[in-house]
């Protein structure tokens, strides 16, 4: 158990519409990841953090916004969402501090679907 | 900007069978990690293994082994006595540096009893 969880785990949402994802870890580790996942592309980065404050675009983040107040907690924030934006999203934290190995530990995964 | 490709997007074997999937990758960099992760159909990703570039001596894990060749940007996955459990998506990663981790579009294996 890698201590991350996503919420919602499933939505359904239509397009124009504001959609939420969160991302919570339970050991605080600076570094945390949002990723797509889609058929033929495999996962691709959105947003990631370093820590409180400090974020950075992946190689998808149009459409896309982050935020990280807390250390534990990494919101990502489709502002109007679209149908280009189904997909399922993942979020991953490095464990750098206490295990530095490049590995990346993942969450469940929340699939979200634009209508 | 790192690239990885997996030229495979479905492969089946028969259980029992030895099976080997393929990745290549693309940097200038010359210390890095590679990985290869796995995806059940529960969606949750999980760490198959791992290597290290600067280390010459293949990683194992149990049925697990790969062949890097670090000169040719290749690293592959070979699952050795495949098992019905290890039905999945297979994702072939690179990442240095700064933590990121860039993923390949993914083989999906599947293993016939």
């Amino acid at each position: 158990d890698a201590g991350i969880t996503q919420s919602p785990r499933h939505k359904v949402t239509e397009t124009g519409t504001p959609v939420t994802l969160r991302c919570h870890q339970t050991e605080n580790h600076r570094y945390m990841y949002w990723y797509r996942q889609d058929p033929g592309h495999g996962l691709r980065l959105i947003h990631y953090s370093y820590g409180v404050k400090d974020t950075d675009k992946g190689e998808v983040s149009d459409g896309y916004s982050v935020s990280r107040s807390k250390t534990e907690d990494f919101l990502l924030t489709l502002e109007s969402a679209t149908s280009s934006q189904t997909s399922v999203y993942f979020c991953a934290i490095n464990k750098k501090e206490v295990l530095d190995t490049g590995e990346l530990f993942f969450g469940e995964g929340s699939r979200l679907t634009v209508l | 900007a790192q690239t990885v490709t997996q030229s495979q997007p479905e492969m089946s074997v028969q259980e029992a069978e030895t099976v080997t999937l393929s990745c290549t990758y693309d940097t200038s960099e010359n210390n890095y990690y590679l990985f290869w992760y796995k995806q059940p159909p529960s969606r949750q990703m999980i760490l198959v293994i791992r290597q290290e570039a600067y280390k010459q001596q293949n990683a194992t894990e149990n049925r697990f082994s790969v062949n890097f060749q670090k000169a040719a940007k290749s690293f592959s996955l070979k699952i050795s006595d495949s098992q019905l459990g290890d039905t999945a998506m297979y994702f072939c990663a690179f990442g240095f540096g700064n933590e990121k981790l860039t993923f390949g579009t993914g083989t999906r294996l599947t293993i016939i009893p």
